[in-house]
């Protein structure tokens, strides 16, 4: 099964480090989402690709964050200076289709993140 | 802007009781509503979801959906509850300006043997 997988699924680091995701979606879906899901709550939209075009960024989404989809395959998240108010877990969704409602989403098991 | 309410932070039912979960939504048109599944360790699932039409949605794992537009609500159930379905319970909607999905806080199921 390739379903969406993440690397690595747990990253601990020390504030003001940087860290980087990785996210590989199921071969052939051109949308790909990033959230973020803090303890207690639900997932918090972050970022969309469109093949490899960012078309959508959350507020949520500081200056410290940047997100990558170079060939519109797997993508990076990178957090600059980790704060610990970062520390939660980021999921990663992919869909196919251009319709984005009417194709499911399909997530990823997560990354999570703890910034000591 | 659309967003979703789950009042029951945790909810424990025992094993074959029926479930209901709750969800009240926010938006002025018809919703795109959903409802994904969380275990420990594992990926949201999608359960079901509500576009259009029959207000009665069924997904898998038995459980079932109805959309109620005079009570801006989307509640989840399911007749017999199984030691396997205790997870975390997400219900959703799309947010068309985003074009994305805005979750609620989630509900916590606990099943009691």
């Amino acid at each position: 099964d390739t379903g969406v997988s993440q690397d690595p699924r747990h990253k601990i680091t020390k504030r003001g480090q940087n860290v980087t995701f990785r996210c590989d979606p199921i071969s052939e879906h051109n949308r790909l989402y990033w959230y973020r899901q803090t303890l207690g709550q639900g997932p918090e939209f972050l970022t969309y690709f469109q093949n490899e075009a960012q078309l959508e960024k959350s507020r949520l989404l500081s200056d410290r964050f940047s997100a990558e989809r170079p060939k519109g395959s797997f993508s990076t998240l990178e957090i600059q200076r980790t704060e610990q108010g970062d520390s939660a877990m980021y999921l990663c969704a992919s869909s196919e289709g251009l319709a984005g409602v009417y194709n499911e989403q399909f997530f990823g098991p997560g990354t999570r993140l703890t910034v000591l | 802007a659309q967003s979703v309410t789950q009042p029951d932070i945790h909810i424990t039912v025992s094993e074959g009781a029926s479930l209901e979960l709750r969800c009240n939504y926010s938006y002025g048109a018809t919703p795109y509503l959903f409802w994904y599944v969380q275990s420990p360790g594992q990926g949201l699932q999608l359960l079901l979801k509500y576009f259009s039409g029959d207000t009665l949605v069924q997904g898998i794992k038995g459980f079932e959906a109805e959309f109620k537009r005079s009570q801006s609500s989307f509640n989840l159930r399911k007749p017999s509850v199984h030691w396997s379905d205790a997870a975390e319970y997400f219900c959703a909607v799309w947010t068309t300006g985003r074009r994305a999905l805005t979750f609620g806080s989630g509900t916590r199921l606990q099943v009691q043997p």
